[in-house]
């Protein structure tokens, strides 16, 4: 069974441009959750989304935002890009209902704001 | 409102010696408990849980963690390290009933020595 899958992988954008990150679960499951990771902040949760409704939020600015698709496909945008966006933003997924209660990542995407 | 406090950024052990990975949590429910270990440009990679049950969590690659409540402690440990298990080690608390909206430690740097 193929992985979580983020594209892009790299991407460098401009302060004051928006960008929008996608990630695609593993197949058949249903939650999809997004964490920024950056040295200083380390991992912090973003926001997740089941069944096409945010179910969970952080504690983010509304400059980011999120939603997901009926195929469970899941995107985030950031707007208005700051120089402390860049990050790596780690996408999971999880098959809610099951025993395991676990979470699988994706490799995430690298953003660079200059 | 909860919290995870990983003791010690970085641990540096010999090969063969015992691994000792602190971690405490606040909580003010029940928590469900994760360790997450990354290696270098890639994402999390689930190394044990507790959800509920016996307080001895065994995971992959030989690391178990115990869960105790009083102590308010989920410290990984590993008999004896290997050189593969160097690494960027991550404690997370869940307070919902999914275990998703992880709310991550700083991390702590393994370095296996030879």
């Amino acid at each position: 069974k193929a992985g979580v899958t983020q594209t892009p992988r790299y991407l460098i954008k401009t302060r004051g441009q928006q960008v929008t990150l996608s990630c695609s679960p593993i197949s058949g499951h249903r939650s999809v959750s997004w964490y920024q990771q950056t040295p200083g902040q380390g991992l912090q949760f973003l926001f997740e989304y089941f069944s096409e409704t945010q179910r969970n939020k952080g504690n983010f600015p509304g400059r980011f935002s999120g939603r997901q698709f009926s195929n469970s496909r899941s995107e985030m945008n950031v707007s208005t890009l700051e120089l402390g966006d860049s990050a790596l933003y780690l996408c999971a997924s999880s098959l809610i209902g099951s025993a395991g209660y676990e979470q699988y990542f994706g490799p995430g995407t690298r953003l660079t704001v200059t | 409102a909860q919290s995870v406090t990983q003791l010690g950024s970085h641990v540096s052990v010999s090969e063969g010696a015992l691994v000792l990975l602190r971690c405490n949590y606040s909580s003010s429910v029940p928590p469900y408990l994760f360790w997450y270990v990354q290696y270098p440009n890639q994402g999390l990679q689930l190394l044990l849980k507790y959800t509920t049950g016996a307080t001895l969590v065994k995971g992959i690659n030989g690391f178990e963690a115990e869960f105790k409540k009083s102590e308010t402690s989920f410290h990984l440990t590993k008999p004896s390290a290997h050189m593969s298990d160097a690494a960027e080690y991550f404690c997370a608390v869940s307070e919902n009933q999914a275990g998703t909206a992880l709310i991550f430690g700083k991390g702590t740097t393994l370095s296996v020595s030879s």
